[in-house]
């Protein structure tokens, strides 16, 4: 059974950091791209990162580029999300989910997580 | 960048009947098209890609249409566990990227 697991979430003050990982299992790991989308309160889904299986390639949306790193350490299977200069406009519930395709990000995203929540706010 | 454009924005429906949900894209986006049903408090759940494919686990009283740049989802004879919010989203695009579209609440008449 394919699991997803999130963590990291928490309130965190304007300009702030934070680290989201998400451990995964039941699949082979490394085979498949990973992305992040998150939901602020209340709002609709917003994608905001992915990464390949090997880790090679990284995208971002607009609104985090420069801020949000995406990275992965498939000897541990877990995918991670370093954020930066966090903003009041971060606050969301994040989610990682597990792209359908092997290898490259497709952006089909098959298996969710239940989401870490990020809290911006002074 | 893709955009998604849902209708309605929300839907009341008694339970029983069936909906037809909306979903369209400010280009082609072939046959590349995914429907997500997400319920209070809980992730969403690929329901439909290919336009028309339903994934594992879903039941035949959701089917998908469309290509190009029109799609619909249709729930046939509904439940009460499928009155939920559904995105419609586009996948397999250059630059590589994901945009979802703003959602249908279907909820109960």
């Amino acid at each position: 059974e394919v699991q997803l697991l999130e963590s990291g979430g928490d309130l965190v003050q304007p300009g702030g950091s934070l680290r989201l990982s998400c451990a995964v299992s039941g699949l082979t790991f490394s085979s498949h791209a990973m992305a992040w989308v998150r939901q602020a309160p209340g709002k609709g889904l917003e994608w905001v990162s992915a990464i390949t299986g090997s880790g090679g390639s990284t995208y971002y949306a607009d609104s985090v580029k420069g801020r949000f790193t995406i990275s992965r350490d498939n000897s541990k299977n877990t995918l991670y999300l370093q954020m930066n200069g966090l903003r009041v406009e971060d606050t969301a519930l994040y989610y990682c989910a597990k792209d359908e395709r092997l290898n490259a990000f497709y952006g089909l995203l098959d298996y969710w997580g239940q989401g870490t929540l990020v809290t911006v706010s002074s | 960048e893709i955009v998604m454009t849902q209708s309605p924005a929300t839907l009341s429906v008694s339970p029983g009947e069936s909906a037809t949900l909306s979903c369209r894209a400010s280009q082609s986006v072939s046959s590349s098209l995914a429907w997500y049903q997400q319920k209070p408090g809980q992730a969403p759940r690929l329901l439909i890609y290919g336009a028309s494919t339903r994934a594992t686990g879903i039941p035949a009283r959701f089917s998908g249409s469309g290509s190009g740049t029109e799609f619909t989802l249709t729930i046939s004879s509904l439940h009460s566990e499928d009155f939920a919010v559904y995105y419609c989203q586009p996948y397999n695009n250059w630059p590589p990227g994901v945009t979802f579209g703003q959602g249908t609440k279907v909820q109960i008449k």
